[in-house]
């Protein structure tokens, strides 16, 4: 069976500022990793996924993840944070290919701090 | 203009209705999905549908129903048996199960 942990479902950042929205897996299997982002009242768009290539991903708007096995970790990072990247972000895993197969977090509320 | 539609932006449902909710894509792609999302709770799958005229059950499908009667069409009915229907409801679909997800803007079901 899979899960996903975000820790801290709310986080604050001050503009300009290091982002780390932090997601830790359980899987019996390599897993397949995502992070998605949700702006309010939108749908999520796909920030960056870990298909099993590098271990260090980079996605859109300056955000990347690394996956460190040893840790169960994929956490997300962006060096200086913006004000456009207030909304909430949601890490998921997949023990398998299928979107039908994916498990999502609980979710991270970012919050940017002017 | 492609993308994922959904409507309506906000719905009310009355006791012992049922209700449905439409998604819509003009991306051509084979795979469609419903979630469901709950404050403070991630994604949870309902229903998914790989190609048009085949639809499988996800992981809440109780209380729901859908059709894939056309490619680009893939209705979500919530019945009277789903006792707590108040949620955002997510479309999404990809070229095949395997592909990036693509979301509509979703829609805001309330219970009167």
């Amino acid at each position: 069976a899979q899960s996903v942990t975000q820790l801290g479902s709310h986080v604050s950042v001050s503009e300009g500022a290091l982002v780390l929205l932090r997601c830790n897996y359980s899987s019996s299997v390599p897993p397949y990793l995502f992070w998605y982002v949700q702006y309010p009242n939108q749908g999520l768009q796909l920030l960056l996924k870990y298909t099993s290539a590098a271990t260090l991903v980079k996605g859109i708007n300056g955000f990347e993840a690394e996956f460190k096995k040893s840790e169960t970790s994929f956490h997300l990072t962006k060096p200086s944070a913006h004000m456009s990247d207030a909304a909430e972000y949601f890490c998921a895993v997949s023990d398998a290919i299928g979107n039908e197969k994916l498990t999502f977090g609980t979710g991270t509320r970012l919050t940017i701090i002017p | 203009d492609g993308g994922i539609t959904q409507s309506p932006k906000y719905l009310f449902r009355k006791e012992g209705q049922n209700v449905t909710l439409s998604c819509e894509q003009n991306l051509n792609h084979d795979a469609m999905y419903w979630y469901r999302q709950d404050p403070g709770q991630g994604l949870r799958l309902i229903y998914y549908s790989q190609i048009v005229n085949d639809f499988q059950k996800g992981d809440i499908a109780e209380g729901y129903s859908v059709s894939r009667e056309k490619k680009e069409s893939f209705p979500l009915t919530v019945t009277s048996a789903q006792k707590n229907p108040t949620a955002f409801y997510l479309c999404a679909s990809s070229r095949d199960r395997e592909e990036t997800q693509y979301f509509g803007p979703g829609t805001r079901l309330l219970v009167l």
